[in-house]
């Protein structure tokens, strides 16, 4: 039972553009969400959070949005760069057990 | 300040056979956690140690198992290996129990033949 979900396991975006990788999740519990950039041969690095109080949270380039009542979440990357090829995990928690359920990845391939 | 080490980075192990893994947190961390990676599955947690006791576990059969000691490190064991346990075990550690900004190291990949 896939508790969040990404259901693109690849994305290809050119240089310069928006990159939108798209999270789904089904436990209404879960209130903080976040999303891991990882490389290969390397282990996930922390990108991004969101609290579910929020609906948008923005740190330079990238961009978490959250809609509570789709359970969707969508992370932004503007403009897209060469550096940003990675794949990228969406994760989700509650306060209740603090276990932190990741997806299965979509690697991001950005264009020259 | 130096990262999460896990060894060893590569194993290769047979059926049948029990293989331990090791992994220290970044210093001042006190929380580690093991997740196991697969195509299929994506990254699936199995524990989280804090202060040498496991505070949550994963849906994982007993064959798994972990601890950690007094300077943080952890180890993870998985006994009885099948060829399913082929995987890239990654640790990750944090400053506090159950907290989000998790720092993961390389992982060590598992190999079951």
């Amino acid at each position: 039972d896939q508790q969040v979900k990404q259901n693109s396991p690849s994305l290809s975006v050119q240089e310069g553009r928006i990159s939108i990788l798209n999270c789904d999740y089904t436990n209404s519990m879960f209130d903080y969400f976040l999303w891991y950039k990882k490389y290969p041969a390397e282990g996930p690095t922390f990108l991004i959070s969101i609290s579910s109080i929020k609906d948008k949270n923005e740190d330079g380039r990238f961009t978490v949005f959250l809609n509570k009542s789709a359970k969707h979440l969508s992370l932004h990357i503007v403009p897209s760069q060469p550096g940003d090829s990675a794949v990228y995990f969406c994760a989700a928690s509650h306060r209740r057990d603090d276990k932190i359920i990741f997806g299965k990845g979509t690697r991001l391939h950005i264009l020259p | 300040k130096a990262g999460v080490t896990q060894t060893p980075r590569y194993l290769i192990k047979t059926r049948g056979q029990q293989v331990t893994l090791s992994c220290s947190p970044i210093s001042g961390h006190r929380s580690v956690s093991w997740y196991q990676q697969t195509p299929g599955q994506g990254l699936q947690f199995l524990f989280e140690y804090f202060s040498e006791t496991q505070r949550n576990k994963g849906n994982f059969p007993g064959r798994f198992s972990g601890r950690q000691f007094s300077n943080s490190r952890s180890e993870m064991n998985v006994s009885t290996l099948e060829l399913g346990d082929s995987a890239l075990y990654l640790c990750a550690s944090s400053l506090a129990q159950g907290s989000y900004e998790q720092y993961f190291g390389p992982g060590t990949r598992l190999t079951v033949t």
